[in-house]
């Protein structure tokens, strides 16, 4: 079975200082990993994904994650927060021997504050 | 491109009532899959079809939850004889590739989805 852990359900951080959102996952295999964005009353939008190739990967909005298979984390960074960043986020784990079902944490609202 | 797509955007009923939800994926994808998003379950699965095999209907909540996808496009979501926990933000999406063991297109892209209110 797979799982995902964010483990702050909000962070605050001042426009223009580093956003760091934490996930931590578990799985079985080989995960895909992927982080979602959703604004108020939108739908989700893709961040960026991994999929076995860089463990650096880049999304778009100047965000990026790192994949560490050690400490089974896929953190979701950007250097200089934007007031337009406040969402909510979501890491979600890719399950390759069932369909591609995605199973998402529970999220981390990031506000962004003047 | 056209994305994916779902109507309606907001249902409001009355408890007991039968709802139908529409999804409209992206053309020449095959793979479609419902989720649920609630306050108190945060997003959860709820059925996934991947071309003309069998769906995987594993996370379904209950008997009243059904779904079809016709012509391997369209897909409705039929909630019979609705609770008020079903209330809830109803998403679709859909993928180019569904199954394991090939090239790794498995990028779900999600509609807006339909807020579903039951009194």
């Amino acid at each position: 079975a797979q799982s995902v852990t964010q483990l702050d359900s909000h962070v605050s951080v001042s426009e223009g200082t580093p956003v760091l959102l934490r996930c931590n996952y578990s799985s079985s295999y080989s995960p895909s990993l992927f982080w979602y964005v959703q604004h108020p009353n939108k739908g989700l939008q893709l961040l960026l994904k991994y999929t076995s190739a860089a463990t650096l990967v880049k999304g778009i909005n100047g965000f990026e994650a790192e994949f560490k298979k050690s400490e089974t984390s896929f953190h979701l960074t950007k250097p200089s927060a934007h007031m337009s960043d406040a969402a909510e986020y979501f890491c979600v784990v890719s399950d390759r021997n069932a369909g591609n079902m995605l199973t998402f944490g529970g999220g981390t609202r990031l506000m962004v504050k003047p | 491109g056209a994305g994916v797509s779902q109507s309606p955007s907001n249902k409001v009923t009355e408890k007991g009532k039968d709802v139908e939800l529409r999804c409209d994926p992206i053309s020449g994808h095959t793979a479609l899959y419902w989720y649920r998003q609630s306050l108190g379950q945060g997003l959860e699965f709820l059925i996934y079809f991947q071309g003309n095999s069998a769906p995987d209907k594993s996370g379904l909540p209950s008997d009243r939850f059904s779904a079809e996808r016709t012509g391997g496009s369209v897909s409705t979501l039929t909630i019979q004889r609705t609770q008020q926990e079903d209330s809830a933000v109803y998403l679709c999406a859909s993928s180019l590739v569904g199954g394991s063991g090939r090239a790794m297109t498995d990028t779900q892209y999600f509609g807006p989805g339909t807020r579903l209110t039951v009194l």
